[in-house]
């Protein structure tokens, strides 16, 4: 099973600084048909997780340009460039390259100050 | 617009069954991989079951593997998970998630959740 490690677990943030979010897997998650197979997701209080990104580093469609994933191998980044009140919530990577199972990180709390 | 709607949750005691649904709209459900995941309160998120398009192939969760069987209708766009043997520890929102495949992977589509409780 892919262990997927995510720091930190709380972030709290003052409106308009960036953040950023590190997932590490204990696999690579690069497949062999070049595509890698992590995805992250943002969930906020009471409502379902939306996928913000997907592959690494796409964005869903729909979701602010200020949302960026990068990374490759096993070691992943979710950066916000300026946070909004509206990205509060919890946020969590996933790996789909070893399944089943598909694993999740323990989530990342984000707050504002 | 893609839809998911979910049904079936509610309190049911330990070592009983539910049957989950979910009614899938706005996309050609016949053609895409679906999944359950769940979330007992206050907890992260956990995958537990698969199944492919035509519903051939089912993957399962150690957690859920013998207790729960996913099944899908693709002429009523519907998924179904069947949870027999239930224990406290089933206890979650579960959703219904649309995978991907090879293109984009799991969720990029997820339904509100139903909510299932195991208790005396």
């Amino acid at each position: 099973e892919v262990v997927m490690t995510q720091s930190p677990l709380s972030l709290p943030v003052t409106l308009g600084q960036p953040a950023s979010i590190s997932c590490t897997s204990s696999q690579s998650l690069v497949h062999s048909n070049g595509k890698i197979y992590l995805n992250w997701f943002h969930q906020r209080p009471g409502q379902s997780p939306r996928r913000l990104i997907y592959n690494a580093s796409n964005r869903d469609s729909g979701v602010p340009d200020r949302f960026s994933g990068s990374g490759s191998g096993t070691d992943f980044t979710l950066k916000i460039s300026r946070v909004e009140a509206e990205d509060v919530g919890v946020y969590y990577c996933m790996q789909g390259r070893q399944w089943p199972p598909y694993t999740f990180g323990q989530g990342t709390k984000l707050e504002i100050k | 617009e893609v839809q998911l709607l979910e049904s079936g949750g509610g309190l049911v005691q330990p070592g009983g069954s539910l049957r989950l649904s979910c009614a899938g709209s706005g996309f050609t459900f016949s053609t895409y991989p679906m999944a359950w995941i769940r979330q007992a309160p206050g907890k992260g998120l956990e995958w537990v079951s698969r199944i492919h398009e035509n519903g051939a192939n089912t993957h399962y969760a150690d957690s859920v593997k013998g207790r729960f069987t996913i099944s899908r209708d693709n002429s009523k766009n519907s998924l179904y998970l069947q949870m027999n043997s239930l224990r406290a520890e089933d206890t979650a929102v579960y959703y219904c998630v649309r995978d991907g495949g090879m293109a984009t992977s799991l969720g990029d589509y997820w339904g509100q959740g139903t909510l299932v409780t195991v208790s005396s």
